[in-house]
């Protein structure tokens, strides 16, 4: 099946400043990459997703990047604030996995007022 | 209020006793799933469903059921729990597989 991998697993920023997390997957025919955010407590919530056949995608603050040939994906963060604090996890799917996703291990964004 | 809701939110269980643990959404989404989240790991898919009769295994089935005999509902059973499936719990869903997947607010499981 397929494998995701996340780093860092622990991020500390100042606010203001930006955030970067990235995210490798094995299955090259993965084609759907969703970012989820995970409050304390709480289930998590889609931020922001990507598809295979576009390279970036932005909404206000958040972006996500895709590289297809080096099977990797990135979310920014820019002018990060202090309820930007949460755990954050991406994810991979992918017609050869059927309709099954792959998350990684997560990463604890901690913003510094 | 589109959402999804599990219950319980909390249980404590002794190992061997079945349990079911519910999840229902009221936005006619087809795809249904359940994940395990432990600490280090992340989200671990369990089993997933398509439509109403349809569930497939994800990553981590063993010692899990599920049905889906209603589109609104998707039970996980476990029929003899282990200390190894004390974790917390989310059900997703979504309108198909490729979109944004709405969670519950999470089930703690204990099994002593």
């Amino acid at each position: 099946g397929e494998n995701v991998e996340q780093h860092p697993s622990t991020l500390s920023v100042q606010e203001g400043d930006s955030a970067v997390i990235k995210c490798t997957y094995s299955d090259s025919a993965s084609n759907y990459f969703p970012w989820y955010k995970q409050e304390l407590g709480k289930g998590p919530q889609l931020i922001i997703d990507i598809r295979s056949n576009v390279g970036e995608k932005k909404d206000q603050r958040i972006a996500v990047t895709l590289n297809k040939t080096a099977k990797h994906f990135s979310l920014h963060i820019t002018e990060t604030q202090p309820e930007d604090s949460a755990v954050y996890f991406c994810a991979a799917k992918g017609e050869r996995t059927g309709n099954q996703f792959y998350f990684g291990t997560g990463t604890s964004l901690t913003v510094i007022p | 209020e589109a959402q999804v809701t599990q219950n319980p939110r909390y249980l404590i269980t002794v190992t061997g006793k079945k349990l079911t643990v519910t999840c229902s959404q009221n936005m006619n989404h087809e795809y249904m799933s359940w994940y395990r989240q432990d600490p280090g790991l992340g989200l671990r898919q369990i089993y997933y469903s398509m439509n109403v009769e349809v569930t497939d295994k994800g990553d981590v089935p063993e010692g899990y059921k599920v049905s889906r005999k209603e589109k609104r509902n998707f039970p996980l059973i476990l029929e003899s729990p282990s200390p190894n499936q004390t974790s917390l719990y989310f059900c997703a869903s979504s309108a198909v597989s490729y979109n944004e997947q709405f969670f519950g607010p999470g089930t703690r499981l204990t099994v002593l």
